[in-house]
């Protein structure tokens, strides 16, 4: 039931791209993406909704394929402020409100 | 700041003690939900209430309870602690199921 991210953890360098996937055995309502970097809360970046609508940052893109089953977060530009873990989270098609997270890609930008 | 408030920040205590860890939501928001965090691992989802009622539970133990009360204040209930009890414990608030979780800064619990 717990979705799956890969990579697992990503080292960049500033002005590089990354994309973060994450994959559901089970149909899905909705996919949200959060950041959390060490010490800190969880942070929102986007949410997916089943049938096309986006809701998030605007420096932020993702791309829900609701057929598949999948999410992918897409970083473009990378700055050493993306560093951090990302989550993503999904509600299954049934949105019975229980909002599980996957296991976290760690990514490091370095200058 | 998010505008969720855990309280206390900290905790520290001994097995077989039990404690209560208290969430205010963001003014508006209705549901609560509870995530347990151990060491560098994943958000474990715990429990999530919507305007008082239990909406949906994940793997929470049979020591651990909650509720939201009317004011959608809402508690966790740990009991019979256990060292691997040990971990940050989120809430999070949203205003519906479309809406993005904001995260308080966590109670960060520690039992020896």
């Amino acid at each position: 039931q717990q979705p799956v991210q890969s990579p697992q953890a990503v080292i960049l360098r500033e002005g590089e791209d990354a994309v973060i996937n994450c994959s559901s055995s089970k149909a899905l309502y909705s996919v949200h993406w959060y950041r959390q970097k060490h010490g800190e809360a969880p942070v929102f970046l986007m949410i997916l909704l089943k049938g096309g609508e986006q809701k998030g940052h605007e420096k932020i893109s993702a791309s829900f394929n609701e057929k598949k089953q999948q999410s992918s977060l897409y970083l473009t530009a990378s700055q050493l402020s993306y560093s951090g873990t990302y989550f993503c989270g999904t509600l299954g098609s049934s949105n019975t409100g229980k909002l599980i997270f996957g296991q976290g890609t760690t990514l490091q930008v370095k200058p | 700041d998010s505008g969720v408030t855990q309280t206390p920040k900290h905790l520290i205590t001994a097995t077989g003690q039990r404690v209560t860890l208290r969430c205010s939501p963001r003014s508006g928001d209705l549901s609560v939900y509870w995530y347990q965090q151990s060491l560098d691992q994943g958000l474990q989802f715990l429990i999530h209430y919507y305007n008082g009622e239990e909406r949906a539970k994940g793997n929470i133990l049979e020591r651990f309870s909650a509720q939201q009360f009317p004011d959608l204040h809402s508690e966790l209930n740990l009991s019979s602690l256990e060292l691997g009890d040990s971990a940050l414990y989120f809430c999070a608030s949203s205003g519906y199921s479309d809406s993005p979780l904001h995260f308080g800064n966590g109670t960060r619990l520690t039992v020896t």
